[in-house]
């Protein structure tokens, strides 16, 4: 089975611009989370989407927003980029996001905010 | 929200067994706990999770203390490869409580192993 795939890999933006990003599940698997990774913050929540639906969302500004479409991929967008915004974006992937789960995580989007 | 101690560094020697501790004081009843590693340049890889009981899998084995409080990873012969930012999770109801958990991370512990 094919892992969890997110496209680009290396991003430069720069302040004030949008960027989208992009994550594809493993096959069969319908919830996928989105992650900020930062060395001051570390790894941070963003949201949770299943079934098309946000179930679940961190603490972050309006800015940062994200869908999901019918074959469970995901796009998480960022507006109005700030140079904080540098990070490490990850997505990961499991069945259904419930407690026992196992979450499957990409190699990540590496954003840089100039 | 539960929150999770963990030692910032650890240092192994290859081929000895290796011991992660982690607290959790705050943990409630139905709290799982979950250990994932990150190695360099990739994303968080799962490990093991158990909610009461230890568990063992083919990757390492993992010790519940029986107050639920506290828990250790035990790799059982550390290997270069094993060289990785180990975190330890309680995965956390969201806030909708619409059946989605979350993984907080903490700061986890930076395992070096000595060849």
């Amino acid at each position: 089975k094919a892992g969890v795939t997110q496209t680009p890999r290396y991003l430069i933006k720069t302040r004030g611009q949008q960027v989208t990003l992009s994550c594809s599940p493993i096959s069969g698997h319908r919830s996928v989370s989105w992650y900020q990774q930062t060395p001051g913050q570390g790894l941070q929540f963003l949201f949770e989407y299943f079934s098309e639906t946000q179930r679940n969302k961190g603490n972050f500004p309006g800015r940062f927003s994200g869908r999901q479409f019918s074959n469970s991929r995901s796009e998480m967008n960022v507006s109005t980029l700030e140079l904080g915004d540098s990070a490490l974006y990850l997505c990961a992937s499991s069945l259904a996001g419930a407690e026992r789960e196992t979450q499957y995580f990409g190699p990540g989007t590496r954003l840089l905010v100039l | 929200d539960a929150k999770t101690t963990q030692p910032n560094s650890m240092e192994s020697n290859e081929e000895e067994p290796v011991h992660l501790p982690c607290n959790h004081s705050t943990i409630s009843g139905t709290d799982y706990i979950h250990w994932y590693r990150q190695l360099p340049s990739q994303g968080p890889e799962y490990v093991i999770h158990g909610l009461t009981s230890n568990v063992n899998n083919r990757m390492a084995s993992l010790a519940i203390a029986e107050d639920r409080k506290s828990s250790t990873l035990i790799l059982h012969r550390a290997t270069l490869r094993d060289a990785a930012v180990y975190y330890c999770i309680l995965s956390r109801l969201g806030y909708s409580g619409a059946g989605s958990y979350q993984l907080t991370f903490g700061k986890g512990t930076k395992l070096s192993v000595i060849p």
